[in-house]
């Protein structure tokens, strides 16, 4: 396994468009997280997938983005009627439950992000 | 809740010298681990070095240790023999067990030749 991918690397849209981002994680994680990472500033917890459920959304997941994991594999974050304050880095990490399950359990591996431009 | 402060936004330093990068946090925890991670310029984010707060030994891992103070809830990263390759942004972290990570603000350290 390579490591946590993302797709795409930049997209760039007009607000008001709506845009979906996807990770694919450590294939042996069950643990998926998305955080966004605005210029100059640490990542932010957005919310996070064990298997497919969506156990935790933080107050920065407005009721535009969802976020999907349907089979408890790859993940999707869509953001609905974008604002030009969406425009960050996308953020994507997984995680093993315990050792042996690829990694250390509390380390995230991240992916290279998706950043994404609101015109 | 847990906090992370790093109060460096930027530090340089000059090849084959010695840099610390400061950060405090705050916890109510009495076990828990920190984590450094580096974010060069347009890649992904690694892990650097973790500590685990029962342990008194300060983690090492090649040019990187830390210096960690648990009743100060202090915890810099020292690098050694800074290397062209070192620059980057570079996060401190606290790591919630089976959940999220709380980061800090970052700082950019920039190596100079």
């Amino acid at each position: 396994d390579t490591g946590v991918s993302q797709d795409p690397r930049h997209k760039i849209t007009k607000r008001g468009q709506n845009v979906t981002f996807r990770c694919d994680p450590i294939s042996e994680h069950n643990r998926l997280y998305w955080y966004r990472q605005t210029l100059g500033q640490g990542p932010e917890f957005l919310t996070y997938f064990q298997n497919e459920a969506q156990l935790e959304k933080s107050r920065l997941l407005s009721d535009r983005f969802s976020a999907e994991r349907p089979k408890g594999s790859f993940s999707t974050l869509e953001i609905q009627r974008t604002e030009q304050g969406d425009s960050a880095m996308y953020l994507c990490a997984s995680s093993p439950s315990y050792r042996g399950q690829g990694g250390f359990p509390y380390e995230q591996y991240f992916g290279p992000g998706t950043r994404l431009t609101v015109t | 809740a847990q906090t992370v402060t790093q109060s460096q936004p930027e530090m340089s330093v000059q090849e084959a010298e010695t840099v610390t990068l400061s950060c405090t946090y705050d916890t109510s925890e009495s076990d828990y681990y920190l984590f450094w991670y580096k974010q060069p310029p347009s890649r992904q984010m690694i892990l650097v070095i973790r500590q685990e707060a029962y342990k008194q030994q300060n983690a090492t891992e090649n040019r990187f240790s830390v210096n960690f103070q648990k009743a100060a809830k202090s915890f810099s990263l020292k690098i050694s023999d800074s290397q062209l390759g070192d620059a980057a942004m570079y996060f401190c972290a606290y790591p919630r067990i089976y959940d999220k990570i709380i980061f800090g603000k970052g700082t950019r350290l920039h190596i100079l030749p």
